[in-house]
């Protein structure tokens, strides 16, 4: 497809499960990021790659959540020991242009993935 | 840090009439890009409007434009001949423009409802 595409679009987990949530960008997006966006907010930054290097990951709310990008292009979100205030949409978000050229390159999203925590 | 305030949480407004929908943000940048983004119930973020800061003229793009004010730090939107379609919440964004600049700031967004 032409956007971003995420997986799965709705994840049930018991508190304590690990989870897994992938991206798949727009082909040739040398940037993808992650977001956070709990119920009636707005999205706030996770992460951040720039092809496979991790430029910043000083939004991840602990060190249970971890992100990877190992070719460039495919992205999973992993979240260990998981916990009711981890529920919440991922959203997933690819852009063109490098860091710096983030103004003049607008990132595209995803339909999000609704992680929910019972 | 950057900030961005949405001070309406929620608005309406009738078919085909106007709406502008407030945003203030607090930086110590001079170089930035402000954006307004859509989000309908299908979850997907969609770019409606984009503004550099060093531009002084405000962005249009068909029925939407913003007033921008740099000074004040206020960067609204108006839509123009609202169609039920426009129903959806709205994000007001912040990237900075320096060298690294990446991640977006997003306030809390308005929901916005259109009435046939």
């Amino acid at each position: 497809g032409a956007g971003v595409s995420q997986s799965p679009r709705y994840k049930v987990a018991k508190r304590g499960q690990d989870v897994a949530l992938r991206c798949d960008p727009i082909s040739g997006h040398v940037s993808l990021f992650w977001y956070q966006q709990a119920l009636g907010q707005g999205p706030e930054f996770l992460t951040y790659f720039q092809n496979e290097a991790q430029l910043d990951k000083s939004g991840l709310p602990s060190d249970r959540f971890f992100a990877e990008r190992p070719e460039g292009s495919v992205s999973t979100l992993k979240i260990q020991r998981t916990q009711q205030e981890d529920s919440a949409v991922y959203l997933c978000a690819s852009s063109l242009g490098n860091a710096g050229q983030i103004g003049n390159q607008p990132q595209h999203f995803g339909d999000g993935t609704r992680l929910s925590i019972l | 840090a950057q900030t961005v305030t949405q001070s309406q949480p929620e608005m309406s407004v009738q078919e085909a009439e106007t709406v502008t929908l407030s945003c203030t943000y607090d930086t110590s940048e001079s170089n930035y890009y402000l954006f307004w983004y859509k989000q309908p119930p299908s979850r997907q973020m969609i770019l409606v409007i984009r503004q550099e800061a060093y531009k002084q003229q405000n962005a249009t793009e068909n029925r939407f434009s913003v007033n921008f004010q740099k000074a004040a730090k206020s960067f609204s939107l108006k839509i123009s001949d609202s169609q039920l379609g426009d129903t959806a919440m709205y994000f007001c964004a912040f990237s900075y423009s320096g060298a690294g600049s990446y991640q977006l700031t997003f306030g809390k967004g308005t929901k916005l409802s259109v009435i046939p």
